[in-house]
């Protein structure tokens, strides 16, 4: 079965810092891009940031990019996603997405978002 | 970046009626590639967000036929032919065609009457 489990979600403080890991099984982890997106409560999807399956690669939302890094490791199929700097904003479920597949340098994303983790709260608050 | 424009924000729909909705981009959608990266996802209360459409009219395997995908350019819609129960909840618009970064609208919660 293909899933992708999320961990290592919490409360923590305005400044503070948290590493966010995703288990993923039942696909060939390191051949596809990965994403986080979040939800801060009641709100719609926010795309965070992507990885490309090599690692190689990395993207970033504008209201992130130099506070967290993404990162992975395929030899344990898992994701990661460092949040450092943490302010009130960020305050959201987060959730893993397998995201697209390059095939000799061609970008095939039919599978692109068609399956997502359960997410995992983080609580930034004093 | 593309700004993704959904409408209506909110859906009541009688059982068994049909419901629509639209999703608009800011800039065309379709790709170098040729192909158009546009998706529909639906959120449940509670649940993960679940991919129903890929590439503008593409259902995904185990969505039923009553969910359908149109459109081209910057216009696009979502049809479900006849409301069911198990229907109720968030639908989202999200493109991948112009990325980083990828963008979703702002979703449309479908009501029971």
């Amino acid at each position: 079965e293909v899933q992708l489990v999320e961990s290592g979600g919490g409360l923590v403080q305005p400044g503070g810092s948290l590493r966010l890991s995703c288990a993923a099984s039942g696909f060939t982890f390191s051949s596809y891009a990965m994403s986080w997106v979040r939800q801060a409560p009641g709100k719609g999807l926010e795309w965070v940031s992507a990885i490309s399956g090599s690692g190689g690669s990395t993207y970033y939302a504008d209201s992130v990019k130099g506070r967290f890094t993404i990162s992975r490791d395929n030899s344990k199929n898992t994701l990661y996603l460092q949040m450092n700097s943490l302010r009130a904003e960020d305050t959201a479920v987060y959730y893993c997405a397998k995201d697209h597949i390059t095939i000799f340098g061609v970008v095939i994303a039919d599978d692109a978002f068609d399956i997502w983790g359960q997410g995992t709260m983080v609580t930034v608050s004093s | 970046d593309v700004v993704m424009t959904q409408s209506p924000l909110s859906l009541p729909v009688t059982l068994g009626q049909p419901a629509s909705i639209s999703c608009r981009s800011s800039q065309s959608l379709v790709h170098s590639d040729g192909n158009t990266y546009l998706n529909w996802f639906q959120q449940r209360p509670g649940q993960s967000p679940r991919r129903l459409i890929y590439k503008v009219s593409n259902r995904d395997s185990g969505v039923p036929d009553r969910f359908s995908g149109s459109g081209s350019g910057t216009d696009f819609t979502l049809k479900i032919s006849r409301v069911e129960a198990e229907d109720v909840g968030v639908y989202y618009c999200m493109q991948g065609t112009h990325w980083p970064p990828i963008t979703f609208g702002g979703g449309t919660k479908v009501e029971i009457k």
